[in-house]
């Protein structure tokens, strides 16, 4: 069985400020797939980045940042310098080939920034 | 590039009606998933076809749930009847192949009252 945990159910920060979302997993499988997803008030799902689990490098892709260890299970979402437009509910999934490759969500984190 | 379409983006039934959702999915990509989604939660798995065989339906209740994948490319999800726990957003996905990043349409709002 596989599980995905987003224990912030919301988050609220003034803007300009870093906020880091935190996404903990659950597997029994060696290789798997970690991903980011932001779904704005329109509703479709952004897909934001996807890690394997034999590449644990930090990513940084502009104002975003992703810290992957696996010695914690975890695979956390750092926004920095937070603006309006980053509002929306983010979503961390993991996907592997024993649970027949299906996308397990977290419950996911509603990330709220005022200007 | 077009993503994923869905119709309608907005459904409103009676219960015991049937309705029908459609999704076209993005071009060249064999992974089709169907999700649903409640309020407040994270998407969770109905079907996923590999082309046009549905490889993995275990979430689907099958006595009023029922997919199809003609040709591989467009799919459409049924109720039948639908009943008040069915409201929810139901939403579509498809992938270049499996474990790679999924690209998902705006959804549909099913209401049903």
């Amino acid at each position: 069985a596989q599980k995905v945990t987003q224990a912030q159910t919301e988050i609220s920060v003034v803007e300009k400020e870093d906020v880091t979302l935190d996404c903990v997993y659950e597997t029994r499988d060696t290789t798997y797939y970690l991903f980011w997803y932001k779904q704005p008030p329109s509703g479709e799902l952004v897909f934001l980045i996807r890690r394997n689990s034999f590449d644990e490098q930090n990513e940084i892709s502009g104002r975003y940042s992703w810290n992957f260890q696996k010695s914690t299970s975890s695979f956390n979402f750092t926004i920095t310098a937070s603006q309006v437009v980053d509002s929306a509910v983010y979503f961390c999934a993991l996907s592997n080939n024993n649970a027949g490759n299906m996308l397990t969500f977290g419950g996911g984190t509603r990330l709220m920034v005022k200007p | 590039e077009a993503g994923v379409v869905q119709s309608p983006r907005y459904k409103i039934i009676e219960k015991k009606q049937p309705v029908a959702f459609w999704c076209n999915p993005i071009s060249g990509h064999n992974t089709l998933y169907w999700y649903l989604q409640n309020l407040g939660q994270g998407p969770e798995l109905l079907i996923r076809y590999e082309n046009e065989e549905a490889v993995d339906d275990s979430q689907l209740p099958k006595d009023r749930f029922s997919a199809e994948r003609l040709k591989g490319v467009d799919s459409t999800l049924k109720i039948q009847p639908a009943e008040l726990g069915d409201s929810a957003v139901y939403l579509c996905a498809s992938s270049l192949r499996e474990n790679t990043e999924a690209f998902f349409g705006q959804g549909t709002r099913l209401t049903v009252v």
